[in-house]
């Protein structure tokens, strides 16, 4: 069992419309959760951390954290074609090592 | 505040040489871990450092080492490169707490020939 998987890709949502992108972990002791955006090319950019139960928005990005259930998610609203990406979501452990799922990736139909 | 720099941007070696790349952090971020990314197998764990301290370690052949010195830079070294090695070798540093996010460099270009 992978220690971070997220919903396979691609994801292709129209223009205005929400992304929601999913992401599971193994290990219940983890301690602090992070969204990544990558561009093509590009190195990953942080987008959000989150790590109480419940839900984060910072603008059009809202993400929701579940520890019993060991999920994390990131709704993407009133997408826009610059959000066309690679999300990565990043799961860090008791040991503060920091751990990627393979990423979705986000294409935004205008 | 001046970002995660690597060095160098772009480099090709031939099987069996071995290479170095650098890592500055953040002023004043004591961690730096690096990760391979390759198309197929995603961003790989390779190291993290804190305070010239290996912290964790992922599941890497001992070819792939690496240290941290006194003012936080890093450096990460791949000996007898094989083909495979060829990837995009990406830095991150921060402050070393347990909620902290990594803020990454803009990577390494390594192809092995």
């Amino acid at each position: 069992q992978k220690e971070v998987e997220q919903n396979s890709g691609p994801l292709s949502v129209p223009e205005g419309a929400i992304a929601s992108l999913n992401c599971t972990y193994s290990d219940r002791g983890s301690q602090s959760f992070f969204w990544y955006r990558q561009y093509s090319g590009k190195s990953p950019e942080l987008i959000m951390f989150i790590y109480s139960n419940g839900d984060k928005e910072d603008g059009r990005f809202t993400a929701q954290l579940n520890k019993a259930s060991q999920y994390v998610s990131l709704l993407i609203r009133d997408s826009q074609p610059s959000d066309s990406a690679t999300y990565l979501c990043a799961v860090r452990a008791n040991d503060y090592k920091l751990s990627f799922g393979a990423g979705t990736t986000v294409t935004v139909r205008a | 505040k001046a970002g995660v720099t690597q060095t160098p941007r772009y480099l090709i070696k031939t099987r069996g040489q071995q290479v170095t790349l650098s890592c500055s952090p953040i002023s004043g971020h004591r961690s730096v871990s690096w990760y391979q990314q390759t198309p197929g197998q995603g961003l790989q764990f390779l190291f993290e450092y804190f305070s010239e301290t290996q912290r964790n370690k992922g599941n890497f052949p001992g070819r792939f080492s690496g240290r941290q010195f006194s003012n936080s830079r890093s450096e990460m070294n791949v000996s007898t490169l094989e083909l495979g090695d060829s990837a995009l070798y990406l830095c991150a540093s921060a402050d070393g707490q347990i909620n902290s996010p990594l803020h990454f460099g803009n990577g390494t270009r390594l192809t092995v020939t």
